[in-house]
């Protein structure tokens, strides 16, 4: 069965710092994605970023970058310049090829500090 | 473009009692996904519809929780009855079909319940 870990429960930063979040994720497929959700104390879900595991290339969103270790099944989240409004519940998620069967991890808080 | 529609926002019952919830997923969107967070952990799928059929239900309590999708567009989760362990929120997504696996879920925001 896939799973998908999230290791930190907790992490802070300096507004205008770089902070990165760790996700490991355990599958058998050789085609899925991997996304990193944020979700503000409002509870709406948004996605910040997604991978495609056949690409090579690590998936960027203007401040928001991953590292994606594919043999290491390694997912992390890189933020940078933090700016307050980031503060929120990081998901990392997983889907395989068809869609079916979405797996997210128990999360991580981030708090930017001012 | 109007968002994933959820109601009620809130709900509190006693246990035993029945509840149901109503999502109206982003126009066009054939995959509805129902999660439920507990607090303090990621949100779990409980189904997962692509029109009106079952995609994945493998984690849905099917002694107690009962879903629908009449038509393809609205859906329904019901517990009948409620236990003390299904507080939570019940999140609501939808995606395009088109791209599978790759595609964003746009999420709902959600019915806290409570069960008492």
């Amino acid at each position: 069965a896939q799973t998908v870990t999230q290791s930190q429960p907790e992490m802070s930063v300096q507004e205008a710092e770089t902070v990165t979040l760790s996700c490991t994720y355990d599958t058998s497929e050789s085609d899925y994605y991997l996304f990193w959700y944020k979700q503000p104390p409002s509870r709406q879900m948004i996605l910040v970023i997604r991978q495609e595991a056949y690409k090579q290339q690590n998936a960027t969103e203007n401040r928001f970058s991953v590292n994606f270790q594919k043999a290491a099944k390694s997912f992390s989240l890189k933020i940078s310049d933090s700016q307050l409004g980031d503060a929120a519940m990081y998901f990392c998620a997983y889907t395989g090829d068809t869609g079916n069967q979405f797996y997210f991890g128990t999360g991580t808080s981030l708090t930017v500090i001012p | 473009e109007a968002g994933v529609a959820q109601s009620p926002r809130y709900k509190i019952i006693e246990k035993r009692q029945s509840v149901a919830f109503w999502c109206n997923p982003i126009s066009g969107h054939a995959t509805l996904y129902w999660y439920q967070q507990i607090l303090g952990q990621g949100p779990k799928l409980l189904i997962q519809f692509q029109n009106n059929g079952v995609v994945d239900d493998s984690q849905l309590p099917k002694d107690r929780f009962s879903a629908e999708r009449l038509k393809g567009v609205d859906s329904t989760l019901k517990i009948q009855p409620a236990k003390l362990e299904d507080s939570a929120v019940y999140l609501c997504a939808s995606s395009d079909v088109r791209g599978q696996g790759r595609n964003e879920q746009y999420f709902g925001p959600g019915t806290r319940l409570t069960v008492t």
